[in-house]
């Protein structure tokens, strides 16, 4: 157990619908990143927030969007889906923001888009 | 530009052989981080090792080997004597140092399967 909580772990919705991950850090970590892993991309890196604020942003559309949380709790939000949203999406989180730290990862969420 | 390379898609041994994943890299920087991480077939990212690029020595753990070659650009893991639970995806990362952001870069992945 990594200590990071994602929510929900499966997820199965309709094209053009929004949804809503939601991920708990693990104690301490201030830093919260968001991973979107498909078969066809692999694993890629979405955004990330530091202690509530945006830090850095990777692949991610602008239906996307993500926030924390003065709790340090995340939440990533998409809009518009589309079937080739379908992907297991990952939060992390470290304690600081900088590169070299380690990055624990959830269980994932598992969104199916029919 | 960074990249992380796994060469080997997937690879199948039978209970007991050794096996190594290979791991090559690219990076203009000369601080930086590689990490293994592993993905069983339940689907959570497990963190394996972090290891910095001032670091070249061999870890060892249990089983697990990690051989870290900055002249060829490498770091590649070994199981020895593997078991049926390796199975998994085994991913490689990247992260350079200097970087206000902590993210990963990740290889594609390679795919174990260890047959009884």
């Amino acid at each position: 157990d990594s200590g990071v909580t994602q929510t929900p772990k499966h997820l199965i919705t309709a094209t053009g619908q929004r949804v809503t991950l939601r991920c708990s850090p693990r104690s301490g970590d201030l830093s919260v990143y968001w991973y979107q892993q498909s078969l066809d991309q692999g694993l890629q890196f979405l955004i990330q927030y530091y202690n509530g604020e945006e830090r850095a942003k990777g692949n991610i559309l602008e239906r996307f969007s993500a926030q924390q949380f003065p709790d340090l709790h995340s939440e990533l939000n998409l809009s518009s889906l589309e079937l080739g949203d379908s992907a297991l999406y990952f939060c992390a989180s470290s304690p600081v923001h900088f590169s070299g730290n380690t990055i624990y990862f959830g269980e994932g969420s598992w969104l199916t888009v029919v | 530009a960074q990249k992380v390379t796994q060469a080997q898609t997937e690879i199948s041994v039978v209970e007991k052989e050794d096996v190594t994943l290979d791991c090559v890299y690219e990076t203009r920087d000369t601080t930086y981080y590689l990490f293994w991480y592993k993905q069983p077939p339940s689907g959570e990212l497990v963190f394996l090792i972090r290891r910095n690029s001032f670091d070249e020595q061999n870890e060892i753990s249990g089983r697990y080997s990690w051989n870290f070659q900055k002249s060829t650009s490498s770091f590649n893991f070994t199981i020895t004597a593997s078991q049926v639970v390796d199975s998994a995806v085994y991913f490689c990362a990247l992260s350079e140092a200097g970087r206000s952001q902590g993210n990963l870069i990740f290889g594609k992945g390679t795919k174990l399967s260890v047959k009884p």
